[in-house]
């Protein structure tokens, strides 16, 4: 069964670091996403991607929040200057057309020390 | 924004129990999803319902949407320990597909 895959599954990082979450859709899909979940809190929108630009983005998701499709298969989330509010479970998703089933990744954990 | 506040955060029962989580909003949804995930996945989608009023069935779950789309709710009957998971409801309400408002989820334990 096709399936969003996420990499990494966990990452750790020193305050003020970049980092870069990777995602690979499903590859016949064309609506990207990015959610996330603090720990204990609700699962939140950051962003949609269609056709190569940012189609809607949260009030998180400001100008340290970038993110890319490079290529025909990769989907990433960058984080230029991380805080320490910005541990939680990152969430990639991808729908095929509309209206249609979202599937979620398992999900990138990002711990900033 | 729009949100969606689903009760109870927390439920611990008996293998058999029936079970009744609800999701309710001020707003109205499009689409009302109901998504299931265990620790250290992403959620699963179980259902979405679309038309107000609308009842769908997966074996001994029932979800429900509201005739005003602006609530749900997912039944179990018989729970069984298998069914131990967290349940997350989301609507779809903005002009964006895949734009979803998540609850903040019930965390169900079914003890054997």
């Amino acid at each position: 069964e096709p399936e969003v895959t996420q990499t990494p599954s966990h990452q750790v990082t020193q305050m003020g670091q970049e980092v870069i979450l990777r995602c690979v859709p499903i590859s016949n899909h064309l609506y990207f996403y990015w959610y996330r979940q603090i720990l204990g809190q609700k699962v939140e929108f950051l962003v949609s991607f269609y056709n190569n630009e940012i189609s809607e983005k949260s009030e998180i998701f400001d100008d340290q929040f970038s993110v890319e499709r490079p290529d025909g298969s990769n989907f990433t989330l960058k984080i230029r200057s991380t805080k320490l509010e910005d541990s939680a479970m990152y969430f990639c998703a991808s729908i095929r057309t509309g209206p249609g089933e979202l599937f979620f990744g398992e999900g990138s954990r990002l711990t900033v020390l | 924004t729009q949100l969606l506040e689903q009760s109870p955060q927390f439920l611990s029962i008996q293998e058999g129990e029936n079970l009744t989580v609800y999701c309710n909003s001020s707003s109205v949804f499009s689409s009302l999803q109901w998504y299931r995930q265990e620790p250290g996945e992403g959620p699963v989608l179980l259902v979405t319902v679309v038309t107000g009023g609308e009842v769908k069935k997966l074996k001994r779950l029932t979800f429900q949407f509201g005739d005003a789309r602006k609530d749900s709710s997912l039944h179990i009957t018989a729970a069984q320990p298998g069914d131990t998971g967290l349940y997350l409801c989301a609507g779809e309400g903005g002009s964006t597909l895949g734009r979803l408002y998540f609850g903040r989820g019930t965390q169900l334990t079914v003890w054997p």
